[in-house]
């Protein structure tokens, strides 16, 4: 059995401030973890993965996440948020070839 | 590179009419190809999966159906609409990756009046 949970439905921060959106995972196996991004109405996007390497896993637009095995955290930072960041950002989690289980998302909004 | 279409891109439909959306993907074989359903607020649901042609799994009972009548087509149908069915319809495929990473497509907004 395999879940996901996103910690914030909503993240407000300033633009060129720092991003934290948080998602803590379970898994019976050694799990694949995502993040995707989706602007409105649009498909959802890959911003990064971690399969297993490094756990330190940089993606698009300065995005990175950290892959904690001891406490069942990918968390999704990114230094300076930009306008262009606002968005809604999910966190999915795979184990081998089972479905993926997606988080119930979170909000990111920029201000200027 | 491959690609995945949808279309249409928002359908408006009545209560109690039929539905058939479609799904495309271009530059793959064999892809394995997922339905989901993305409701205001409760992030995205699963409804079916294929790995090949004619072999459908439902994840969730309801009055949707699907079909994959060739190998890179995956096409959602409902008989009778209801208001519930409103929501965003999300396409995505893999491939042998064992990572599980999938491509999703451009989605359909269906609005059910």
């Amino acid at each position: 059995a395999q879940s996901v949970t996103q910690l914030d439905s909503h993240v407000s921060v300033s633009e060129g401030t720092p991003v934290l959106l948080r998602c803590n995972y379970s898994s019976s196996y050694s799990p694949s973890l995502f993040w995707y991004v989706q602007h409105p109405n649009k498909g959802l996007q890959l911003l990064l993965k971690y399969t297993s390497a490094a756990t330190l896993v940089k993606g698009i637009n300065g995005f990175e996440a950290e892959f904690k095995k001891s406490e069942t955290s990918f968390h999704l930072t990114k230094p300076s948020a930009h306008m262009s960041d606002a968005a809604e950002y999910f966190c999915v989690v795979t184990s081998g070839y089972s479905t993926l289980t997606f988080g119930k998302g979170t909000m990111l909004l920029v201000s200027p | 590179s491959q690609t995945i279409h949808q279309w249409p891109a928002t359908l408006v439909q009545p209560v109690g009419s039929p539905l058939s959306l479609e799904c495309t993907v271009e530059g793959t074989s064999n892809p394995n190809l997922y339905w989901y359903r993305q409701a205001a607020g409760r992030g995205l649901q699963l409804l079916f999966y294929s790995v090949g042609i004619g072999q459908i799994s439902s994840e969730v009972p309801q009055n949707l159906s699907a079909s994959r009548p060739q190998d890179r087509q995956f096409i959602l149908s409902s008989k009778k609409l209801l208001l519930s069915d409103s929501g965003f319809y999300l396409c995505a495929w893999n491939g042998a990756s064992a990572d599980g990473e999938q491509f999703f497509g451009p989605g359909t907004r269906l609005t059910v009046l």
